[in-house]
């Protein structure tokens, strides 16, 4: 079971980047996925979700509008679209599966090894 | 949105010593809170789930509990490789916001 990230990088303020979460180990296709970021030093920070088939997302407020969830099942792979880059959207991003363990307890189980991205000029 | 408080944000002990890191917030979340443990450079792990239910693979010095509004994570017999930092997080409503993380130390 793994989670690759990719796609980070250097990028000047209101740039456009895109992330992938490459998924091997397990029916993708079943999982809810989420992203959540860490800027350097600091807390992890929830950022967004997306059910199994793509169609319901949510976001956190402050990349609502800026950013997008995505997921291609046919290629096992999420996405998250960032544009207006932002010097505060500085962090490494990690993507994340949701398990249900009965009786509404789910949690983020799995976690790829995250891929910073810098957002300066 | 839910606010999660996270105490102390830093702690220090002994190897074999029993530490409690607490997480509150201001409404119930009933049990939809998970533990994670963060190493320096590395992806958090998962440690507990539906506040009290310990993840497979997770040493049984680990335990959670609580429910409403405040929960606990409690450390029994502390070891070397537990130096890390502890985060909660709610699953209860969108956003799901983790506490601002708990450092431990090993003296």
């Amino acid at each position: 079971v793994q989670l690759v990230e990719s796609g980070g990088g250097l990028v000047q303020p209101g740039g456009s980047l895109r992330l992938s979460c490459g998924v091997s180990g397990f029916t993708f296709r079943s999982y809810w996925m989420h992203w959540v970021r860490q800027a350097p030093g600091k807390g992890l920070v929830w950022v967004s979700r997306t059910n199994s088939d793509g169609t319901s997302t949510i976001y956190a407020d402050s990349v609502k509008g800026r950013f997008t969830i995505s997921r291609d099942n046919t290629k096992n792979t999420m996405y998250l679209q960032m544009n207006s880059l932002r010097a505060e959207d500085t962090a490494v991003y990690y993507c994340a599966r949701e398990s249900t363990f009965g009786g509404g307890r789910d949690a983020l189980d799995i976690w790829g090894q995250g891929t910073m991205v810098t957002v300066s000029s | 949105d839910i606010q999660m408080t996270q105490s102390p944000s830093s702690l220090s002990a002994s190897v074999g010593a029993t530490v409690t890191i607490t997480c509150r917030t201001r409404q119930s979340i009933s049990h939809f809170l998970s533990w994670y443990q963060q190493k320096l450079g590395k992806a958090p792990r998962l440690l507990i789930y539906g506040a009290s239910t310990l993840q497979s693979g997770v040493p049984s010095r680990f335990s959670g509990d609580g429910s409403g509004t405040e929960f606990t994570l409690t450390i029994n017999g502390l070891q070397p490789e537990d130096c890390a930092t502890y985060y909660c997080q709610q699953s209860y409503s969108s956003p799901f916001s983790f506490g601002q993380g708990t450092k431990l130390e090993i003296e």
